[in-house]
Formats: structure tokens, C-alpha cells, sequence
């Protein structure tokens, strides 16, 4: 399917337990983006990426680890869950480089549940 | 520290409505500013603005920035149920080429 997808879409684990979130995108854009969303806060960023192999954290990085070893994967991954780390995760991916868009494109979304 | 705050966090309107929603903003290097709404699902794009003192139109929403003043609004005319969302404000800029910063939204409720 072309566009961006996430998968699972939801997700109930236990503390403790490690989770990967994943992230796939068929443009080719060369940003990739994780957040987290939770009420009275927005969209808060994770970690995000400009390029296949480069990687930098955003603005609640701990406990969360990323990789990205092809342009059009980003997988998220929970090393040990807690509950605070219960959320709705956004995948979004853009392209601003050369007079491209600053527009980022959203997954639709996992709801983790962590128990 | 880059930094976006949107007021008010909540409102409440009645059909045919004017509502206007507010963006203020610190960032370093400020490239964009981009409008998003969000109903139960992923946000979706609303508008981009880079240029001061520009309207950005879209049927009944409107949008325009004032880089002076650090700030944005969006309008929307002749509310609708069908508006009622969470409204996001994110700013481009700082160190980093393509990352957004957000603010923490404004939930608008749109009663018939």
C-alpha cells in the first residue's frame, strides 16, 4: 500500500516486556519522526531521522530505542516497558530538502497499552 | 529551548460561529509554521505559512503569520460540527532541518 503504515495498531503488553513499533513509508521521504501523544501534552517527539542510519533523539528519548538501516523503515522499540510509557504512537515522515515541504505525513497511529 | 504555545487549550462554540485560535512561538532559525487538525486519528494537514502578513485561504479557514510579532492565527468562519477537532500549531526551525516542534493543541467542540 502506498503511503505510510504502522503496524501493530494496538498493542496491550506487560511492564517489563520489550515492544517494537513498526514504521514503513513508500515515498522515499529522507525524514522520519516517532511521537508520542498524551492528553494536555500534543505531539511530543521520540527520536527522529534525516537519513537511512542517521538518528537523533527529540524531546523524550529515554527508555526508547531506534534504528534505521533502510530509508523506508523506522522501527521504535521499547526496551522494558513501563506504564508511563502508555500512548498513542505516531510514525511521520517528510521531505524538506531541496525546496521540498516541511509538511510531515502521518501513520495512523498505535495505541500500546503497557499492563 | 524551542518552544510553541497555542490558546485557548478549549472551546466550545455554537453552528455558524467564528472562532479564531491562537499560536505563539520561540524558535531559533525559523523556517515554517504549519496548521494541522486532528479528529480521531492522525492530524492531517491544514496549511503552511513562511511569509509574514500572508493570508493562507482554505474554504472556510484562513490562517496568516506574524513573524514580528512571533505569533499565528487560524480562523475558521461559519463553524460546523464537522470542525470540531483538536487544532495543532508546529514550527519548523532550529538546528535540525526537518523537525517540527508542537504546541499542545487546542480542542475545539462545535455544537449544532
Amino acid at each position: 500500500d502506498a503511503g505510510i503504515t504502522q503496524s501493530p495498531r494496538y498493542k496491550i503488553t506487560e511492564t517489563g516486556r520489550q515492544v517494537t513499533l513498526m514504521c514503513h513509508q513508500t515515498w522515499s521521504h529522507s525524514y522520519m519522526f516517532w511521537y508520542r501523544q498524551d492528553l494536555g501534552h500534543g505531539l511530543r517527539l521520540i527520536y527522529y531521522s534525516a537519513a537511512a542510519d542517521i538518528t537523533d533523539k527529540g524531546e523524550v528519548p529515554d527508555g526508547y530505542v531506534v534504528s534505521r538501516s533502510k530509508t523506508e523503515n523506522f522501527p521504535l522499540t521499547l526496551e522494558s516497558a513501563t506504564r508511563s510509557q502508555t500512548s498513542v504512537y505516531f510514525c511521520a515522515s517528510s521531505d524538506p530538502g531541496q525546496g521540498g515541504s516541511y509538511e510531515q505525513y502521518f501513520g495512523p497511529g498505535t495505541r500500546l497499552t503497557v499492563t | 529551548e524551542d518552544k510553541v504555545v497555542q490558546s485557548p487549550l478549549s472551546l466550545v462554540v455554537h453552528e455558524g460561529d467564528t472562532v479564531t485560535l491562537n499560536c505563539s512561538y520561540e524558535v531559533t532559525n525559523f523556517r515554517s509554521l504549519l496548521w494541522y487538525k486532528q479528529e480521531k486519528k492522525a492530524p492531517t494537514f491544514l496549511f503552511m505559512l513562511t511569509s509574514s502578513g500572508i493570508e493562507k485561504k482554505s474554504g472556510r479557514l484562513s490562517s496568516i503569520l506574524d513573524k514580528k510579532e512571533l505569533f499565528s492565527i487560524l480562523n475558521i468562519t461559519a463553524t460546523q460540527t464537522g470542525d470540531s477537532a483538536v487544532y495543532l500549531c508546529a514550527v519548523g526551525g532550529g538546528t535540525s532541518y526537518g523537525k517540527l516542534t508542537f504546541g499542545q493543541g487546542t480542542i475545539l467542540t462545535v455544537h449544532p
